[in-house]
C-alpha cells in the first residue's frame, strides 16, 4: 500500500542554518504531496503542499519540490529560526488508492531550532 | 484559521476503565471528522472518518467496538476507548472540515491527546 518515509528525528540547529528534512514515498497512483506542521501545543496545520510532478510549494520560506523520479518531496528551508522548532509531517493523498483524499502520513520530525 | 479544540490534551487512566476525548470545531459546522492515531515513531494512522449523524467508517484493523465514535452534531465529535488496556496508550489526534472543503487536506486539525493506560 502507499507509504510515506520521512528521515528520523530530532534535528537540532542553530538559528539561522540551511534545513533539510527528507520525505519519500510509495503510492500507486499520482499521488499529492504535502507537508504539515505541528507547533507545540496547537494541531497540525498544512505548510505547503504540491499536486503533480515538478511542482514546487512554497510557504514562510520553506519549499519542497515533487520529484516523481526519486519518489520524494524534501523540506527545506535557507535560514530557520527559532519559531520553526515544532515536529513536521510528510504526507500523500492519492487518489487512486481506494481512499480518495484520504492522507497518509511520515511518522513526523522534531525540529529543535537554538539561538 | 478555523479552530479546532481537543480535549484532554493527556490523560492517564487504569487498564479497565473507558476514557473519552472531545474533538470541537469552534467556529466552524464540521460535516466530517477523522480520528488518528500515532504510536511512538511510527506514523499517523487514520482510524476513522465519521459524518455527522451518520455511522463512523472504520478503517481495516480498527475494532469498531473499542474505538466508539459519535459524531451527533455539528460542533463535536467524540472518540471513547473502551476497556482500554496498555496497548491502546497512544497519541490521537482528530480533525474536521466543513461541507466547503472538497478535501480532508483542508480539514483542520486538534491538539491531540496523548493516552497512557497503566
Amino acid at each position: 500500500g502507499d507509504s510515506v518515509t520521512q528521515m528520523e528525528g530530532p534535528v537540532t540547529l542553530s538559528e539561522e542554518a540551511f534545513l533539510t528534512i527528507n520525505c519519500t514515498y510509495t503510492a500507486t497512483g499520482y499521488p499529492s504531496l504535502f507537508w504539515y506542521v505541528q507547533y507545540p501545543g496547537e494541531g497540525l496545520q498544512l505548510l505547503l503542499k504540491a499536486t503533480k510532478a515538478d511542482d514546487k510549494g512554497s510557504n514562510k520560506g520553506f519549499e519542497a519540490t515533487y520529484r516523481k523520479e526519486t519518489t520524494s518531496f524534501h523540506l527545506e528551508k535557507g535560514s530557520v529560526q527559532v519559531s520553526d522548532s515544532a515536529v513536521y509531517f510528510c504526507a500523500l493523498s492519492d487518489a487512486f488508492s481506494g481512499g480518495y483524499n484520504k492522507l497518509i502520513f511520515g511518522a513526523g520530525t522534531r525540529l529543535a531550532v537554538h539561538p | 484559521g478555523a479552530v479546532v479544540s481537543q480535549h484532554p490534551s493527556r490523560v492517564i487512566c487504569k487498564s479497565g476503565t473507558s476514557v473519552k476525548i472531545e474533538c470541537r470545531s469552534l467556529d466552524f459546522q464540521a460535516t466530517t471528522m477523522f480520528w488518528y492515531r500515532q504510536f511512538p515513531k511510527q506514523s499517523l494512522m487514520l482510524m476513522a472518518t465519521s459524518n455527522e449523524g451518520s455511522k463512523a467508517t472504520y478503517e481495516q484493523g480498527v475494532e469498531k467496538d473499542k474505538f466508539l465514535i459519535n459524531h451527533a452534531s455539528l460542533t463535536l465529535s467524540t472518540l471513547t476507548v473502551t476497556s482500554a488496556h496498555p496497548e491502546d496508550s497512544s497519541f490521537y489526534i482528530c480533525s474536521a472540515k466543513s461541507r466547503g472543503h472538497s478535501m480532508n487536506t483542508e480539514a483542520f486539525f486538534g491538539q491531540g491527546t496523548r493516552l497512557t493506560v497503566v
